[in-house]
């Protein structure tokens, strides 16, 4: 199936911890972003690459870092997680952002981290 | 930056009527989407809009974008319970990166 695969699903750590979340898309798009969607369901852009080359770096703490192997793959590690950390984490694709040309974004199916 | 205003925020409705939620922005947007969100998954594409005063039909959904190209309105005609779920808009202007997303409606269909 074409899609937008992130793991795990779930991820549940204690304070202080350091865990990755792991993106692929096999839709041959050129842009990867990773989204924040708090508890009350807002959106937000944490980080985009096309290429990958960062584009977009919104504010995040420094403890976030993207990571993109290849064009395919996006990943989101996180350093010394903190009790506001907790959210679900959406990983999304594009095809042409840079361009300007129709730029409809495929979600994966999140990842709910819950930091104790 | 770019600022959506999404509403209404939550809507409890009979199953079988019609509902309409609406987006504006603060600037001019040359591409408007609406995504729906179902619990426990990722929002997924519902209609794209790419011409001002454009109106794109998808089953039951209507979607316009706006004459000013400042909004746009999804219509959902007779209800049925499969449409609960977080309904999106999204936006992008000529000169943005990336997409700004509207801060969600939250539908219930009471059966």
């Amino acid at each position: 199936d074409t899609a937008v695969s992130q793991t795990p699903k779930y991820l549940v750590t204690q304070m202080g911890n350091d865990k990755s979340i792991k993106c692929e898309q096999n839709l041959g798009h050129d842009t990867m972003y990773w989204y924040k969607q708090d508890s009350k369901k807002f959106l937000k852009i944490m980080f985009s690459y096309n290429n990958k080359e960062l584009i977009i770096n919104e504010t995040v703490p420094n403890r976030f870092s993207p990571k993109s192997p290849d064009k395919a793959h996006l990943n989101l590690h996180i350093n010394s997680l903190e009790l506001g950390d907790s959210a679900v984490y959406f990983c999304a694709s594009s095809q042409d952002s840079l361009r300007g040309t129709r730029v409809g974004y495929t979600f994966g199916s999140g990842t709910r981290l819950t930091v104790v | 930056g770019q600022q959506l205003n999404q509403s209404p925020q939550s809507m409890f409705i009979q199953e079988g009527e019609d509902v309409s939620m609406n987006c504006t922005s603060s600037s001019i947007f040359n591409t408007w989407l609406w995504y729906k969100q179902d619990p426990g998954e990722g929002p997924v594409l519902l209609i794209a809009l790419y011409k001002a005063g454009e109106l794109t039909s998808n089953g039951r959904l209507t979607a316009q974008f706006g004459i000013t190209r400042k909004d746009s309105f999804l219509n959902i005609s007779a209800s049925i319970p499969s449409d609960v779920g977080i309904y999106f808009c999204a936006g992008r202007s000529g000169s943005a990166r990336q997409l700004t997303f509207g801060s969600g409606t939250q539908l219930t269909v009471l059966p």
